[in-house]
């Protein structure tokens, strides 16, 4: 399967506890975008990358939550110190440079943190 | 402030029925608007739109958009078992960001 991949699918956390989510892109994608979605929500988008440079980042929620992407390839999510509000599933998307109409997303990370 | 908004929340049917959902937005520099579906995990790809009075079909879906009275809807007619989901409308603009609408809920019964 060549599509974007997450892992881990879920996890379950205590409040307090710093937790950190990976998506794999498909491959030949530059950008790779990462959003949030709560129960009866729609995915709030939260950061963006073109290859290793976050071009986005003033939507992460609180600095708490940081992202990286150091090779151009995965990229990692971070949660510090997660709180219970933290709970939603967090989606990540890929798609080529000129193509950010066209995102294929991932089957995401479900966080509780209890 | 950019925002997407979807109605109805949700929609139970019958199977054979037509629906219709509807989006509006406001936002600066729009490029497209895009319906996904959504069943239990990723939201999937339906349509993109760009252009104001051209119908996207594919199947018993379909959808326009107005970028005069901004809004688009989504058609989908004959419902079956297998539509039930949650429909999501994005709308992307400058800067590379989609913007979603709270979805809505159908629900399809046999």
């Amino acid at each position: 399967d060549t599509g974007v991949s997450q892992n881990p699918r879920h996890k379950i956390t205590k409040r307090g506890q710093n937790v950190t989510f990976r998506c794999d892109p498909i491959s030949e994608h530059n950008r790779l975008y990462w959003y949030r979605q709560t129960l009866g929500q729609g995915p709030e988008f939260l950061t963006y990358f073109q290859n290793e440079a976050q071009l986005e980042k003033s939507r992460l929620l609180s600095d708490r939550f940081s992202a990286e992407r150091p090779k151009g390839s995965f990229s990692t999510l971070e949660i510090q110190r997660t709180e219970q509000g933290d709970s939603a599933m967090y989606l990540c998307a890929s798609s080529l440079w000129d193509s950010a109409d066209t995102q294929y997303f991932g089957p995401g990370t479900r966080l509780t943190v209890l | 402030e950019d925002k997407v908004v979807q109605s109805p929340l949700s929609l139970v049917v019958h199977e054979g029925d037509t629906v219709t959902l509807n989006c509006s937005y406001e936002v600066t520099n729009f490029r497209s608007l895009l319906w996904y579906k959504q069943e239990k995990k990723a939201p999937t790809f339906l349509f993109m739109l760009t252009s104001s009075g051209i119908e996207k079909k594919s199947g018993r879906l379909s959808s326009i958009l107005d970028k005069k009275e901004l809004f688009s809807i989504l058609n989908i007619t004959a419902t079956q078992t297998g539509d039930s989901a949650i429909y999501l409308c994005a709308v992307l603009y400058a800067g590379n960001m989609l913007t979603f609408g709270g979805g809505t809920r159908l629900m399809v019964k046999p």
